[in-house]
């Protein structure tokens, strides 16, 4: 079964300091790979996705992640975090054999100490 | 344009007892899920829709009931509720894979709480 995996489970920084949640997602099938946030009580927002081109794809509010076929890896990143990013935060990869399902990683919870 | 509209955003039932989360979105979105969040364990789908008419499971199926008679909307019904079915729901939709980039456009969210 096709699986996303997030390592960080929960992380504290830093404002200012640099950011980089990992995911790994299995093999098979085309891929298709989100990150969503979660502010505390809110529901959840798309932050970037990647379907093909340019394996370093931007986001809103400054996020990015990077696609590595080879290390089957699609980690976030943030130069410089700050204490209104503090969040949870979702990979996920679409389900190559279904139309719109969505499998999830565990989430990292992430809080910035200001 | 609304999106996508859950209701209620809190409720509290006793084991037992039956309820129905609505969910309605206004994207002409031919698919729409429900997640259930727990700590530690991400989003995990309950039911998902590819269409009016057609339903199917998802992982954690179990205790919940759906039905899809038009596009807009998905209701999930808890048919005897249990205390381990206390967790956050979300419902979501998205286009066709067809005609869309597979990206989830979640509701607010219900918060049930089964005592």
């Amino acid at each position: 079964a096709q699986s996303v995996s997030q390592h960080n489970h929960h992380v504290i920084l830093s404002e200012a300091a640099s950011l980089e949640l990992g995911c790994n997602y299995s093999y098979g099938g085309t891929v298709n790979l989100f990150w969503y946030v979660q502010y505390p009580g809110q529901h959840l927002q798309l932050l970037l996705k990647y379907f093909s081109g340019d394996p370093l794809v931007k986001g809103i509010k400054g996020f990015e992640a990077e696609f590595i076929k080879s290390k089957f890896s699609f980690n976030l990143r943030k130069p410089s975090v700050q204490w209104s990013d503090t969040a949870e935060y979702f990979c996920a990869r679409r389900n190559s054999s279904n139309t719109g399902k969505l499998i999830f990683g565990q989430g990292t919870t992430l809080q910035v100490k200001p | 344009n609304a999106g996508v509209t859950q209701t209620p955003k809190f409720q509290v039932l006793k084991t037992g007892q039956s309820m129905t989360l609505q969910c309605a979105q206004d994207m002409n979105h031919e698919y729409m899920s429900w997640y259930r969040q727990d700590p530690g364990m991400g989003l995990r789908l309950i039911h998902y829709s590819v269409g009016a008419g057609i339903t199917d499971q998802g992982e954690v199926p179990n205790g919940y009931n759906v039905s899809r008679s038009t596009t807009e909307d998905f209701p999930l019904r808890l048919l005897s509720a249990a205390p381990s079915q206390t967790s956050v729901y979300f419902c979501a939709s998205s286009y066709s894979r067809e005609i869309g980039t597979g990206e989830l456009f979640f509701g607010e969210g219900s918060r049930l709480t089964v005592l």
